[in-house]
């Protein structure tokens, strides 16, 4: 079963500011991998898919890239609706699909 | 408007069963492969069960695997969780999820509690 961790786990950042979260795969993943925005009281919503792509309606100010096995999610300048908790899930070898623990990224 | 809504959860004792439902409306659920997830209290996300769009292919987490049943009523729009032998670590909130490999539109889930 492949292993995702995520760092940090909350993520303390001023409105307007740049954050960005880690996630490492245990082994290789190629670029399969998608993340997700879960707001209190909601499912989660998704934002990335195949590292980089940005789903629907997705805002520009996220993006995703890759470097062999770790994973980064950057929104370039927070929004008041961006503080949420953000999940990194792999597709490459399922089942199971297995979820990151999250990073919560919160208002500083 | 595209949308899932889970339905069915409550509270259970453990050793007992409840029937979870999830309505898909807004898009052609035929065609789409389908996804059960849960959410413990305060926890992460963690994948419970995956069917295909003809229920030809299923699985399930080793975590829920012998109690757990999966299945789907096309013409109904409607994706179902069988959950018996209920233990007090199945409580969680569950959403259905849609597609294959990347989830990308989910329900609100609906809070399954598990307690004697």
């Amino acid at each position: 079963e492949i292993v995702l961790t995520q760092s940090p786990a909350t993520l303390s950042v001023s409105p307007g500011e740049r954050a960005a979260l880690s996630c490492r795969a245990s082994q290789s993943i190629g670029s399969n991998l998608a993340w997700y925005q879960q707001k209190p009281g909601q499912g989660p919503r998704l934002l990335i898919y195949r590292a980089s792509t940005r789903a629907t309606g997705i805002p520009a100010r996220f993006s995703g890239s890759r470097s062999g096995t770790e994973f980064t999610l950057t929104i370039s300048s927070l929004q008041s609706e961006d503080f949420a908790v953000y999940y990194c899930q792999q597709y490459n070898d399922w089942p199971p699909f297995t979820f990151g623990p999250g990073t919560k990224v919160d208002i500083k | 408007e595209v949308q899932l809504v889970e339905s069915g959860g409550g509270l259970a004792q453990p050793g007992g069963s409840l029937r979870l439902s999830c309505a898909a409306s807004g898009f052609t659920f035929s065609h789409y492969s389908m996804n059960w997830v849960r959410q413990a209290p305060g926890k992460g996300l963690e994948w419970v069960s995956y069917i295909t769009s003809s229920s030809t292919t299923i699985f399930y987490a080793d975590s829920v695997k012998g109690r757990f049943t999966v299945s789907r009523d096309n013409a109904k729009n409607s994706l179902f969780l069988q959950m018996n032998s209920l233990r007090d670590e199945d409580t969680a909130v569950y959403y259905c999820a849609r597609d294959m490999e990347k989830f990308d539109l989910w329900g609100r889930g609906t809070l399954v509690t598990v307690s004697s």
